[in-house]
């Protein structure tokens, strides 16, 4: 079955821990992304890639960092210098085109990240 | 203001009813999406529109590009249709996303 994973699905980390959530897709994208959420608020994104080797900053990407070392997998590290961390995390992919169309981006489960 | 507006915040309708949950953006977009997010966080995307009007069963998703507007229409409800319907837009790749509308349909 093709599709995107995220593991754990729930993570608990001490204040000042560094943490890295993984993400994983079979579905032959190029481009990934990271989005945090919020209670009542909307998805923000925190970094996304269109190949490998390659990634951007989002909105939020303070206190984050990322690696795209092969097409499969976008890990996503929460720094410590990150202030506020403890939010839902999804990982979505999708068919990157030129850009001039939107395409379908699927959804990972997400992970429930709390710091203690 | 947000880029993408939606409205209501929150729904509850009765089992049957007819829900219309609305979106309205302000970019510039090449296509809107719209997202069903249940209770245990996982997406599922319902439609893409660039242009007019899409059905999939008891859904139809509408967008009229002039005025930037879109809407999602759920005929016949059912409580299996709780869940967070989320609109976002996309261009060049890069979507943004609405607060989301929590529908609570009851038996």
């Amino acid at each position: 079955d093709g599709g995107i994973t995220q593991s754990p699905k729930y993570l608990f980390r001490k204040e000042g821990q560094n943490v890295t959530l993984s993400c994983e897709q079979n579905l032959n994208h190029d481009a990934m992304y990271w989005y945090r959420q919020d209670p009542g608020q909307g998805l923000r994104l925190i970094y996304y890639s269109q190949i490998v080797n390659d990634f951007q900053k989002g909105d939020i990407a303070e206190g984050y960092s990322v690696s795209r070392e092969k097409k499969e997998s976008f890990p996503l590290t929460v720094t410590s210098a990150q202030k506020n961390p403890t939010a839902f995390y999804l990982c979505a992919s999708s068919a990157w085109t030129s850009g001039k169309r939107g395409d379908t981006q699927y959804f990972g489960p997400g992970t429930r990240l709390t710091v203690l | 203001k947000n880029e993408v507006e939606q409205s209501p915040q929150n729904l509850t309708a009765q089992e049957g009813e007819f829900i219309t949950i609305n979106c309205s953006y302000s970019v510039g977009i090449s296509a809107l999406h719209w997202l069903q997010q249940h209770p245990g966080g996982g997406i599922v995307s319902l439609f893409m529109l660039s242009s007019g009007k899409k059905k999939h069963g008891r859904l139809i998703a509408t967008i009229n590009i002039q005025e930037k507007h879109s809407s999602l229409h759920i005929t016949a409800s059912h409580p299996r249709d709780s869940a967070v319907y989320i609109c976002a837009v996309t261009n060049a790749g890069k979507s943004t996303f609405g607060d989301g509308t929590t529908l609570t349909v009851k038996p």
